[in-house]
């Protein structure tokens, strides 16, 4: 299995808070994602990372933000979380970028805003 | 939009081979065939993905038709770890596609 954990597993909190989570890789690729995942919608990406310090938007990115000080580390940041931001956060790497290479995924976040 | 259909649900028996269709009828020369699957309370996990040729692993085999306009992951020998939603996806072959979109999926479950 590929080396990736994620911190907090679970996490309660309330709308207005700040929250942020943490994903965590022991590979050493350069490319690392960070998706939500809601019934009805599949997977949806937020951003993602190619690079220490750079990042991108994805197609649901209002709201998060993102960092990558460290290969390793790839924390995706709710300034102010909402409950329309309940959800389970799943990060994912992968050595390359394109069609020819797979994607590893951390095993969730479960998040809930009341 | 890289869509793919799929069925909504398959039932197998345990040790009996499983055939999961794929179609993508619009796919262009340079899109890739991703197969992921996801147990419950559980991330996806990779299982195999293939351009033009068939391709094996230890986990699968896909079998992509000559027009590829199709594609079907086949599971040799089902076990009950291996209910989970199967997810088709195409992805574009060159550098600038970066994430996977994820359609509803075959939910597969296998009878003991």
């Amino acid at each position: 299995d590929a080396g990736i954990t994620q911190s907090p597993r679970h996490k309660v909190t309330e709308t207005g808070t700040p929250v942020t989570l943490r994903c965590h890789q022991t590979e050493n690729h350069r490319y690392m994602y960070w998706y939500r995942q809601d019934p009805g919608h599949g997977l949806r990406l937020i951003h993602y990372s190619y690079g220490v310090k750079d990042t991108d938007k994805g197609e649901v990115s209002d709201g998060y933000s993102v960092s990558r000080s460290k290969t390793e580390d790839f924390l995706l940041t709710l300034e102010s979380a909402t409950s329309s931001q309940t959800s389970v956060y799943f990060c994912a790497i992968s050595a390359l970028a394109g069609g020819s290479n797979e994607q590893f995924f951390g095993p969730g976040t479960r998040l809930t805003v009341l | 939009d890289a869509k793919t259909t799929q069925p909504n649900s398959m039932e197998s028996n345990e040790e009996e081979p499983v055939h999961l269709p794929c179609n993508h009828s619009t796919i262009s020369g340079t899109d890739y065939i991703h197969w992921y699957r996801q147990l419950p309370s559980q991330g996806p996990e990779y299982v195999i993905h293939g351009l033009t040729s068939n391709v094996n692993n230890r986990m699968a085999s896909l079998a992509i038709a000559e027009d590829r306009k199709s594609s079907t992951l086949i599971l040799h020998r089902a076990t009950l770890r291996d209910a989970a939603v199967y997810y088709c996806i195409r992805l574009l072959g060159g550098g600038s596609n970066y994430k996977l979109t994820f359609g509803k999926g075959t939910l597969l479950t296998v009878n003991p």
